[in-house]
């Protein structure tokens, strides 16, 4: 099956930096990549995605790139604010796992003010 | 956390007893999931829900049991024999219904359940 590692597990940064989490995958049929953020006592919220056709997306300042290559994919967060402060887990997924997310065990990013 | 619902959101329970965990959704999404969340072990899948009335295992699926007689609801029932049933229950839901490619799955609040 599936096995997703990520880091780092605790990240601290001060607030206007970036952040950067890395995840890699072992599957290499794997083709969809989810980043979710949670919020203490929360359940996780999705804040970007991508799938193994792009190399990289953008929303804001959020970006992910992927290297299908090396299997491994990346969250960049430019311009870091208080409120980025949460636990971040990326995901991996196949279109033919019956829509079965592997998560990784999760960053727990901190901004520093 | 979208239109989905977990109730309640703490649970206390003594060893031995089985506990239902209720989730609700109202994104007339087909597919549903249950995770488990422990500290620094992310999230793992219990049992997941394609379609109504049908369920299968996920990585985790010892000690619980799932029903999905309703398109909406997908409750989970930690049983006694789940050797350690303290954890946060997540659940979740896509689109589903035979998709081509991945949906996102929105999650609910959660559930902390602590068995004393």
């Amino acid at each position: 099956g599936e096995n997703v590692e990520q880091h780092p597990s605790t990240l601290s940064v001060q607030e206007g930096d970036s952040a950067v989490i890395k995840c890699t995958y072992s599957d290499s049929a794997s083709n969809y990549f989810p980043w979710y953020k949670q919020e203490l006592g929360k359940g996780p919220q999705l804040i970007i995605d991508i799938r193994s056709n792009v190399g990289e997306k953008k929303d804001q300042r959020i970006a992910v790139t992927l290297n299908k290559t090396a299997k491994h994919f990346s969250l960049h967060i430019t311009e870091t604010q208080p409120e980025d402060s949460a636990v971040y887990f990326c995901a991996a997924s196949n279109d033919f796992g019956n829509e079965k997310l592997t998560f990784g065990t999760g960053t727990r990013l901190t901004i520093i003010p | 956390d979208g239109g989905i619902t977990q109730s309640p959101k703490y649970l206390f329970r003594k060893e031995g007893q089985n506990v239902t965990l209720s989730c609700e959704q109202n994104l007339n999404h087909d597919a549903m999931y249950w995770y488990r969340q422990d500290p620094g072990q992310g999230l793992r899948l219990i049992y997941y829900s394609q379609i109504v009335n049908d369920f299968q295992k996920g990585d985790i699926a010892e000690g619980y049991s799932v029903s999905r007689e309703k398109k909406e609801s997908f409750p989970l029932t930690v049983t006694s024999a789940q050797k350690n049933p303290t954890a946060f229950y997540l659940c979740a839901s896509s689109i589903g219904g035979g998709a081509l490619v991945t949906d996102t799955q929105y999650f609910g609040p959660g559930t902390r359940l602590t068995v004393l």
